[in-house]
């Protein structure tokens, strides 16, 4: 079983749908949980952080995590042909430092 | 401010050759970290250089190596290329536990 376990898509939806990926993972130990967006031929950009249980919200993102049943989820709301990206989830015992990636969801947003 | 950079973007190497991959952190970051992008795999955590020292390290063979010099720009290095190392590998800087950034990769191909 991996670390960290990422529905690798690929996913289609319209403009304007919310848009929702997760990812689940086995180690108790990771407390730090990022969420990454990376453009074909581009790295990975970091777009919400987060090391509590919860909901964290930036603009149309909305980042969840589920300690206890181990599980993360980002929700993107009226989501935009220019969101069409591969969404990582990542997290990491110790922040930054042996993050663990899941594989990546591929997401094309349709005008 | 300029952002974490990599070079060379591309890189050929035959099997059994050595490949060296250059990184330069943002200015101020101390960390760098480096990860293997390999098409089907996700990223995976190969090394954490910080304040000039190796702090961690993925599970790869000791044919990745690295270092990081005084001005906090790193280097990777990987000898006896098998083809099985093609891959994107990326490179990461923080400063200390905040966000970490990625540069835009170096794409090796072993042949």
């Amino acid at each position: 079983q991996k670390e960290v376990e990422q529905d690798p898509g690929p996913l289609s939806v319209p403009e304007g749908a919310i848009v929702s990926l997760n990812c689940t993972y086995s180690n108790s130990a990771f407390q730090y949980f990022m969420w990454y967006r990376q453009y074909s031929r581009k790295g990975p950009e970091l777009l919400m952080y987060t090391y509590s249980s919860g909901n964290k919200e930036d603009g149309r993102f909305t980042a969840q995590v589920d300690k206890s049943s181990k599980y993360i989820s980002l929700f993107i709301r009226d989501s935009q042909p220019s969101d069409s990206a591969t969404y990582l989830c990542a997290m990491s015992p110790y922040n930054n430092n042996d993050m663990r990636f899941g594989a990546g969801t591929r997401l094309t947003v349709k005008p | 401010e300029a952002g974490v950079t990599q070079s060379p973007t591309h890189l050929i190497k035959t099997r059994g050759q050595q490949a060296t991959l250059r990184c330069s952190p943002i200015s101020g970051h101390t960390s760098v970290y480096w990860y293997q992008q390999a098409l089907g795999l996700g990223l995976q955590f190969l090394l954490w250089y910080d304040e000039g020292e190796e702090r961690n390290r993925g599970n790869f063979p000791p044919r990745f190596s690295g270092r990081q010099f005084p001005n906090y720009s790193s280097e990777l290095n990987v000898n006896a290329l098998e083809l099985e190392d093609s891959a994107l590998y990326l490179c990461a800087s923080s400063l200390g536990h905040d966000d970490a950034f990625f540069g835009q990769g170096t794409r090796l191909t072993v042949v």
